[in-house]
This record gives C-alpha cells, structure tokens and sequence, in this order.
C-alpha cells in the first residue's frame, strides 16, 4: 500500500515570498490533516479536512496561510506571504475517518522542510 | 497552554535495558492516547496506542501504560535495541475516529551498544 506522499521535500524561500505544499493521502483516506513541526516541537495541527469540506481550521493563520482539497483527494497548503517564523517541516497525515473502537492512527508523509530567509 | 507534555527531551539507555518514556497530559476528555517513532528526515510512524477504558497495551517489545487518575502514561520497550534510537512523540485524541492528534513536545531516545 502507497504511503502519504508530499512534495517538494525541501524549499527555501525568501521572506515575503509565497509557497505551496502538495500532499496525495492513501487511496480511501477520507480525513486529511496538515501538521505543522517547529524544530524541537511536537507537530501542531493546522487544518482538518473530512474528504473536501474543512473540519477544523481554528489554528491556520489565514491572513497568510491557506489550503484546499480540491475532489477530496489531493490537498495543497499555501502560504503568502511568509515569514521567518514559518519555518518548519510541514506534515501532511492522513486516516480513514471512520468512527471505530480502538485506535485512532494517522499516517504520515516524510515532510516538507520549509527555511524562510 | 500545552495539553500533552514530555518533560524529558532526551533518554539514554544501554542495549538490552527497559527504556521507559513518559507523557502526562492536562486535559481529562482525551478517550485515545498514541505512542509515534520518528526518525530523521521521515515523517512520525505509529507505534502503538491505547484506549482509555484499558491500563495496558502491549505489541512485541513494546508495552503502553495508561494511569487516567494521574493523567499519565508511559512507553516501556523491553529489551532497548540500537535500532530504537528516535525521537518518540505521545500524542492523544478526545475520542476515535477521525478527531485531531495533540501532540507532545518529543523524547530523543538514544540506545546505546
């Protein structure tokens, strides 16, 4: 079974420039989150998709930061203009969504490390 | 205001010793706790997990502990392997299903030959 991919691996940009992300979920995923990892912090939540409509956005700063899942299937995160403060790895995890007793995993992609000079 | 915490950042332990890493959280409605490995330049991979109507969980080497009164849980593997050397992330959720993972700050754990 294919994993979580995401690309680029790696970006470095200037700051005030603007970036995106790209993340393809495992086939019948249908809950897609973007984490994003703060060196020497856990992943934090951004955003919560439920096939394409948004579940939990509350913590994406949306004057610079957006994101869609266009067909409930791929998803892109955007930022603009960004800041030094937004580097970090961006995760992208996915799960089947579904209510069931017992575990509640998500998986993940490898990541994109994001550096802002 | 961090509602899964890790307050040790790093644990060094000899091959074949137990490696115990801890986690308390804050905040009482979590129901799902989760134990990721993460190694460098990888994303987190799940490890194993834990429902809060059980006190113990175990997968080969490694065995999960939950103590709800505390609000504590901890990750015991047993016997420590070199290969085991990551950072380890306890992560917990309010119920199952597809509710967000909290995440705590992170153990490096470093076996050591």
């Amino acid at each position: 079974e294919a994993g979580v991919a995401q690309s680029p691996r790696y970006k470095i940009i200037e700051k005030r420039q603007s970036v995106a992300f790209w993340c393809n979920p495992i086939s019948g995923h249908a809950t897609l989150y973007w984490y994003q990892q703060i060196l020497g912090q856990g992943p934090k939540l951004l955003i919560q998709f439920q096939n394409n409509g948004v579940v939990d956005d509350s913590q994406l700063p949306k004057d610079r930061f957006s994101a869609e899942r266009l067909k409930g299937v791929d998803s892109t995160l955007k930022i603009q203009p960004a800041k030094l403060e937004d580097s970090a790895v961006y995760l992208c995890a996915s799960s089947l969504g579904e209510d069931r007793a017992g575990v509640t995993e998500a998986f993940f992609g490898q990541g994109t490390r994001l550096t802002v000079v | 205001d961090q509602q899964v915490k890790q307050n040790s950042p790093s644990l060094s332990v000899q091959e074949g010793r137990i490696s115990i890493l801890n986690c308390d959280y804050t905040n009482s409605m979590f129901d799902y706790f989760l134990w990721y490995k993460k190694y460098p330049a990888e994303g987190p991979t799940f490890l194993i997990s834990i429902s809060s109507i059980k006190d113990k969980n175990e997968d080969g080497r490694f065995t999960v502990f939950l103590n709800k009164s505390a609000k504590h849980l901890s990750l015991h593997i047993v016997p420590s392997q070199p290969g085991d050397s990551a950072v380890y992330f306890c992560a917990a959720s309010l119920y199952s299903g597809n509710t967000p993972l909290v995440f705590g700050k992170g153990t490096r754990l470093s076996v050591i030959a």
